[in-house]
């Protein structure tokens, strides 16, 4: 059990919709990262958020966005969906931001978008 | 960020050890050496990191190269759990990139 917590464990929705995924680092951890796992563009970093600030920025979508709160879990929301969003979403943590510093994952939120 | 290469796959035997190669010829003096894994249907895992010297823990051990262009990782007596997608990375700890780029792996297979 890496300590971090991400709900939902499963998404399906149809195209064109919102969703929000969910995620509670690791007790004491500041930074927040988000990855997107797709089977043709693999592990991809998407955004990390450091003591409630956007701090790096990857390939994320426009139509993505996401926020950390002052109890430090984040959330990704993700709008007008198409086929193509359909991935495993990843929440990974770390107490701060240092190269040395392992990054925790959680289990992922698996989203179908039908 | 600095390329890594791995092989695409490695079998090995449960009980026998096994040594995950990386190449990272580009590799700055700030980089660190970071290894995950990541099991079927689950979140990738932290294994190991280095700088220069070798380094062990539970899990596994790193040898580091001397010019450090390259790197193994040494599962000591492999299990069937070690079936996993194993992840070479560097990281550098001055570029301020705190963010993980993960490759394509190495896919270890353990036969019973």
């Amino acid at each position: 059990d890496s300590g971090v917590t991400q709900t939902p464990k499963h998404l399906i929705t149809a195209t064109g919709q919102r969703v929000t995924l969910r995620c509670s680092p690791r007790s004491g951890d500041l930074s927040v990262y988000w990855y997107q796992q797709s089977l043709d563009q693999g592990l991809q970093f998407l955004i990390q958020y450091y003591n409630g600030e956007e701090r790096a920025k990857g390939n994320i979508l426009e139509r993505f966005s996401a926020q950390q709160f002052p109890d430090l879990h984040s959330e990704l929301n993700l709008s007008s969906l198409e086929l193509g969003d359909s991935a495993l979403y990843f929440c990974a943590s770390s107490a701060g931001t240092a190269a040395n510093q392992p990054q925790h994952f959680g289990d992922g939120t698996r989203l179908s978008i039908l | 960020d600095a390329k890594t290469t791995q092989p695409n796959s490695m079998e090995s035997n449960e009980e026998e050890p096994v040594h995950l190669p990386c190449n990272h010829s580009t590799i700055s003096g700030t980089d660190y050496i970071h290894w995950y894994r990541q099991l079927p249907s689950q979140g990738p895992e932290y294994v190991i990191h280095g700088l220069t010297s070798n380094v062990n823990n539970r899990m596994a051990s790193l040898a580091i190269a001397e010019d450090r262009k390259s790197s193994t990782l040494i599962l000591h007596r492999a299990t069937l759990r070690d079936a996993a997608v194993y992840y070479c990375i560097l990281r550098d700890f001055q570029g301020g990139s705190e963010k993980l780029v993960f490759g394509k792996g190495t896919k270890l297979t353990v036969n019973p």
